[in-house]
């Protein structure tokens, strides 16, 4: 049972342009979300989060968008750098847990 | 500042062998955590600890163990490996409980069992 999706396994876009990278929940005791970032032979990131009190989170070139009414968060990065390119993996959390549940994860290309 | 350490970063076993995955933090974080990530999945939970002689199973815990003798050290015990035990194990901590504060990572450990 996947409670925190991510449909879409990669994504190719343009030096420059937008990257929205997408993700889905089921479970509705969900109040915090993460995206975290990974390289090849390293550990994941932390890149932003979101409170499900907010609805958007900004931080720099990335911003996550949060609709609880969808079950749905997205992130955008904007504008798009080669040194982009990962994994970019997308995880909740309830108030009263002390772990992750993640996504399975979209390979993020930013070609030149 | 080393912040997560893994070792090691490779290792084969054969079936039925047991190995213990070291992973040591400097920052002082009363949490720490171990996952798994296995190929086009996301990382699921094996165990976590909230602080020294305290840890609790996660969503994977058969075929595990784990202690926490000090705030720093968390190892993962694998008693009779198995190859679904094969993937890449990732060692995390953090300061608080996850709702407010973000994990830090290990490089991860790459285990095949053959």
């Amino acid at each position: 049972d996947q409670q925190v999706k991510q449909n879409s396994p990669s994504l190719s876009v343009q030096e420059g342009r937008i990257s929205i990278l997408n993700c889905d929940y089921t479970n509705s005791m969900f109040d915090y979300f993460l995206w975290y970032k990974k390289y090849p032979a390293e550990g994941p990131t932390f890149l932003i989060s979101i409170s499900s009190i907010k609805d958007k989170n900004e931080d720099g070139r990335f911003t996550v968008f949060l609709n609880k009414s969808a079950k749905h968060l997205s992130l955008h990065i904007v504008p798009s750098q080669p040194g982009d390119s990962a994994v970019y993996f997308c995880a909740a959390n309830t108030g009263t847990a002390s772990k992750l549940t993640f996504g399975t994860g979209t390979r993020l290309q930013v070609t030149l | 500042n080393a912040g997560v350490t893994q070792t090691p970063k490779f290792r084969i076993l054969k079936i039925g062998q047991s190995m213990t995955l070291q992973c040591t933090q400097d920052m002082n974080h009363n949490y720490m955590y171990w996952y798994r990530q296995d190929p086009g999945m996301g990382l699921k939970l094996i165990y976590y600890s909230v602080g020294a002689g305290i840890t609790d199973k996660g969503e994977v815990p058969n075929g595990y163990n784990v202690s926490r003798s000090t705030t720093e050290d968390f190892p993962l015990r694998l008693e009779l490996a198995a190859p679904s035990q094969t993937s890449v194990y990732f060692c995390a901590s953090s300061k608080q409980g996850l709702t407010n504060t973000e994990a830090f990572f290990g490089q991860g450990t790459r285990l095949t069992v053959v």
